[in-house]
């Protein structure tokens, strides 16, 4: 089985600085990685995954994430934000098996100040 | 419309009501997901539907009963519900139903039991 762990419920960032959002996964197994975000008032989107390949992973609205097996971790990046980056943004993790669910962390709220 | 969209947006219901949500895709995916957001807390998967058939039910109280008619939409039935049940219930879509996932979310519908 798989796990997820945000280890930030809230990150605060000035505009235009960089930002980081730590997530942390742990499985005895490989995995697929998704970072999705959620705009208030409205449901998930999908903002990057990596299934496979090239560890740094581009997504959109200038957002990226490297996968790093040794750190199983997944971290978000983003080298300059806007105001509109304030979301809500959650780390989902699968296994490859087709009885794998997907399992989304608990979150990380970006709150971007002027 | 495209992508997926849920009605109502927001529902107020009284513990004795019986109320209706209701989910439509527009992607042509085959597979349809229920998840109650709770503040603070990860998604929780509650049902999964693969064509057409009930596929998952995870512990789901039976105050809650989905139904999936077709390919295209989703229910969520609910009745007796309590304070607790008070969440953002989201639908959402994939092709396929085994990883890697890429969902699909609707905005939500916001239900407050009072």
């Amino acid at each position: 089985a798989q796990s997820v762990t945000q280890l930030d419920s809230q990150v605060p960032v000035f505009e235009e600085a960089p930002a980081e959002l730590r997530c942390n996964y742990s499985s005895s197994v490989s995995v697929y990685l998704f970072w999705y975000v959620q705009y208030p008032n409205q449901g998930l989107q999908l903002l990057l995954k990596y299934l496979s390949g090239s560890t740094l992973v581009k997504g959109i609205n200038g957002f990226e994430a490297e996968f790093n097996k040794s750190q199983t971790s997944f971290h978000l990046r983003k080298p300059s934000v806007h105001i509109s980056d304030t979301a809500e943004y959650f780390c989902a993790v699968s296994g490859y098996s087709s009885a794998s669910k997907i399992i989304f962390g608990s979150g990380t709220r970006l709150s971007i100040r002027p | 419309e495209t992508g997926v969209t849920q009605t109502p947006r927001h529902l107020v219901m009284g513990m004795t009501n019986k109320k209706s949500l209701k989910c439509e895709q527009h992607l042509g995916h085959n597979a349809m997901y229920w998840y109650k957001q709770s503040a603070k807390k990860p998604l929780e998967l509650m049902f999964v539907y693969s064509l057409e058939e009930r596929v998952e039910n995870n512990s789901v109280p039976s105050r809650f009963s989905p139904e999936c008619p077709n390919s295209s939409h989703l229910f969520l039935h609910l009745h007796t519900l309590q304070p607790e049940d008070s969440a953002l219930y989201l639908c959402a879509s994939s092709q396929g139903r085994g990883p890697p996932y890429e969902q699909y979310f609707g905005p939500g519908t916001r239900l407050t039991v009072t």
